[in-house]
């Protein structure tokens, strides 16, 4: 089980908007850590999409974007393209008591239909 | 161009250790605090180990402590990964990744191509 939840799976016809939620709780998302997206296509190493919530590195289309709202935060794709089918990841930091963790989501399977 | 590059995979019994390495190049690497991410076959990611710029904190997943320790040699700019007493639940591949240039780690970028784990008798 992951700390971070999310769905297992997303479609979307090319050209159309998805979203990819990421719910965590108090100890993670919601005390205030940010969070950061990758994206990782098949058979490779993931990539970072979204760092600090929002922002994009230099060279991510501004298609994606990434927001964050108390224990939860989401990735959206607007104008789906077939390259965009991959697998995607949310990451933040928790403070449980165990120590410092970096977390992530499952990840979500991201099919252009 | 930054570039992480990881070796020392392979196949190990149940019990064996192995170590990784990661040759690191394209940026200052003794600025950044280092980590170690692994994805089991068809799973998702999951953090390992992290280590900071002059090696005085370490942290690492609880599943891990006590069997594995990271460690770098910024001369070499080269980070490492030591596993001992490993189990078939550590098959995985190991990415390489950079943290941050400041004194907190919080998103990994980039990442190595990964090396490959398997423990198995």
């Amino acid at each position: 089980q992951s700390v971070l939840t999310q769905p297992p799976s997303v479609s979307g016809a090319p050209g159309q908007r998805v979203t990819i939620s990421c719910t965590g709780s108090s100890s993670n998302i919601g005390a205030g850590y940010d969070v950061h997206w990758y994206q990782q296509l098949p058979g490779t190493a993931p990539k970072l999409l979204i760092y600090g919530n929002s922002n994009r590195p230099s060279g991510v289309p501004d298609r994606f974007s990434g927001s964050k709202s108390g224990t939860s935060a989401s990735l959206a794709i607007t104008g789906l393209q077939a390259e965009d089918e991959a697998d995607y990841y949310c990451q933040s930091y928790d403070s449980s008591l165990s120590g410092p963790n970096w977390v992530f989501g499952g990840g979500t399977k991201l099919t252009v239909l | 161009e930054v570039q992480l590059v990881e070796s020392g995979g392979g196949l190990v019994q149940p019990g064996g250790s192995l170590r990784l390495s990661c040759a690191a190049s394209g940026f200052t690497f003794s600025s950044y605090w280092m980590s170690w991410v692994r994805q089991a076959p068809g799973k998702g990611l999951e953090w390992v180990a992290n280590i900071k710029q002059d090696g005085s904190e370490k942290y690492y997943v609880d599943s891990v402590k006590g069997r594995f320790t990271i460690s770098r040699d910024n001369a070499k700019n080269s980070l490492y990964l030591q596993m001992n007493s490993l189990r078939a639940e550590d098959t995985a591949v190991y990415y390489c990744a950079r943290g941050g240039s400041s004194g907190w780690i919080n998103w990994f970028d980039p990442w190595g191509q990964g090396t490959l784990v398997t423990v198995s008798s």
